[in-house]
């Protein structure tokens, strides 16, 4: 079955770039009706879909975040990766990637998640 | 800026029956926008639970459902376990790729 995993670094220092990949095993990230997206979570707070990516290139970006973010994806791979630039301590939180099924409009399968923390 | 609204919390005894809902700040909740729910314990993941308003995930035990009640989506929890203890986030799609997520409900089964 399909399992996603984050890895990236778990500190980033204010003003710099927090960057994850997303690895998918047991599937392709090719083709069918998925989109692959990025949701967070801050310490004690609620999930917010950060935006998400189709194999072929084609984005979602959440308007609140569209101007630090690059999603972007490397079928070869099997990857797609997270990049937000010009962080503050605001953007430390519990950064999940997640397959979207569009047909649905689900979140169907989750990875465990990565810890980021922006600190000096 | 939507903001899809949550009860804060509820308190459910073990056998016995919840139902959390799931509104919009301004407007009503329809099929049309595909609501979801999710489980989460503390340190995990979120768990599907609920797609297309009332489609259970594979494994999702029978006693959780979904609906549309009035003008919101709700999830019922008939026959409460320990193990539902959890917070719960519904999903809604609100039109040209923006999915947002509730703000999520803290149930505690004591």
């Amino acid at each position: 079955q399909v399992q996603l995993q984050e890895s990236g670094p778990g500190l980033v220092k204010p003003s710099q770039t927090l960057s994850l990949t997303c690895t998918v095993s047991g599937g392709s990230i090719s083709g069918g009706d998925y989109y692959w997206s990025w949701i967070r979570q801050p310490p004690g707070k609620g999930l917010e879909c950060i935006g998400y990516i189709y194999y072929s290139g084609s984005t979602y970006y959440n308007p609140s975040l569209k101007s630090r973010l690059t999603i972007s994806v490397d079928t070869s791979k099997n990857q797609f990766s997270l990049k937000l630039s010009s962080v503050t301590a605001a953007d430390t939180a519990v950064y999940y990637c997640s397959r979207l099924t569009v047909a649905k409009d689900v979140f169907d399968i989750w990875g465990p998640g990565a810890v980021v923390t922006v600190s000096s | 800026q939507t903001v899809v609204t949550q009860e804060p919390s509820f308190s459910v005894s073990p056998g016995g029956t919840v139902t959390l809902t799931c509104g919009l700040s301004s407007g009503s909740v329809s099929s049309t926008n595909n609501p979801s729910w999710y489980q989460q314990t503390p340190g995990q993941a979120p768990r599907t639970l609920i797609y297309s308003t009332n489609t259970r995930s594979s494994g999702v035990p029978d006693r959780f459902s979904g609906s549309i009640l009035g003008n919101k989506a709700a999830l019922t929890i008939t026959g409460a376990q320990a193990d539902d203890e959890s917070d719960y986030y519904c999903v809604l799609y609100m039109g040209s790729g923006s999915y947002v997520f509730g703000t999520g409900t803290k149930v505690t089964v004591l």
